[in-house]
């Protein structure tokens, strides 16, 4: 069956540290990957894309990579703020071309001062 | 940034009652939005993609008669969720993709509606 599994349903860090955050997942052939970032009782906020030949992305403090023989992605804020404290989605995007985006569980993430 | 309006926030009615939830795309047009359901802790699970002219196409187990989704322009989404009951209360979010960008470029969300039926 298939499956997009975030790694803990919740992971709290020290102020400063960085936050890995884990996507994997099984039966799916992604073109594409996404990370989203979603507060509580809001509507997702799209912040990275990675494609399928590409290894790494950054943006700002924000890491992703993917590795398509490991089926898994992970995503890092660096230098991380309590600010940063949010649930992180993945999603995937098939090759098939449909337009819908199949999402991860998510984790939530908190950033103790 | 592109701007996705999802009216109104929240809702709570009573049960038999129909509900009807709008999705605007402010500063793009869009061809195609979507409805997700969200359930507390978990997922994003798509209901239906909403075409602009054409009916929309369900996903699986989401029964097309009980949540009617109506896409008259390319700006605005409308999903209706007839003869509400309890086990219809969740959080329903909107979510719609510029027209003329790439089918890998991100989705823009609305904030969502909570629908608690009593």
């Amino acid at each position: 069956s298939q499956k997009i599994e975030q790694n803990s349903e919740a992971l709290n860090i020290q102020e400063g540290k960085t936050a890995t955050l884990t996507c994997n997942y099984t039966n799916y052939s992604p073109a594409y990957l996404q990370w989203y970032r979603q507060d509580p009782g809001r509507g997702p906020v799209f912040l990275l894309l990675i494609r399928e030949n590409e290894k790494e992305k950054r943006k700002e403090r924000l890491k992703v990579t993917f590795d398509t023989t490991l089926k898994q992605s992970l995503f890092h804020i660096t230098a991380s703020q309590p600010a940063d404290s949010a649930t992180y989605l993945c999603a995937l995007g098939e090759r098939t071309g449909a337009n819908n985006l199949f999402f991860g569980t998510g984790t939530r993430l908190t950033v103790i001062p | 940034g592109a701007v996705v309006s999802q009216h109104p926030s929240r809702v709570i009615c009573k049960s038999g009652t129909s509900v009807k939830i709008e999705c605007r795309s402010l500063d793009f047009q869009a061809t195609t939005m979507f409805w997700y359901r969200q359930f507390p802790k978990q997922s994003l699970m798509l209901m239906a993609t909403s075409n602009e002219g054409s009916k929309a196409t369900y996903e699986q187990g989401v029964e097309k008669d009980k949540f009617l989704i109506n896409h008259a322009s390319l700006t605005l989404s409308t999903l209706t969720v007839t003869s509400a009951h309890p086990e219809d209360s969740s959080f329903y979010i909107c979510s719609a993709r510029d027209g003329a960008a790439h089918s890998n470029q991100p989705q823009h969300f609305g904030d969502g509606t909570r629908l608690s039926i009593l």
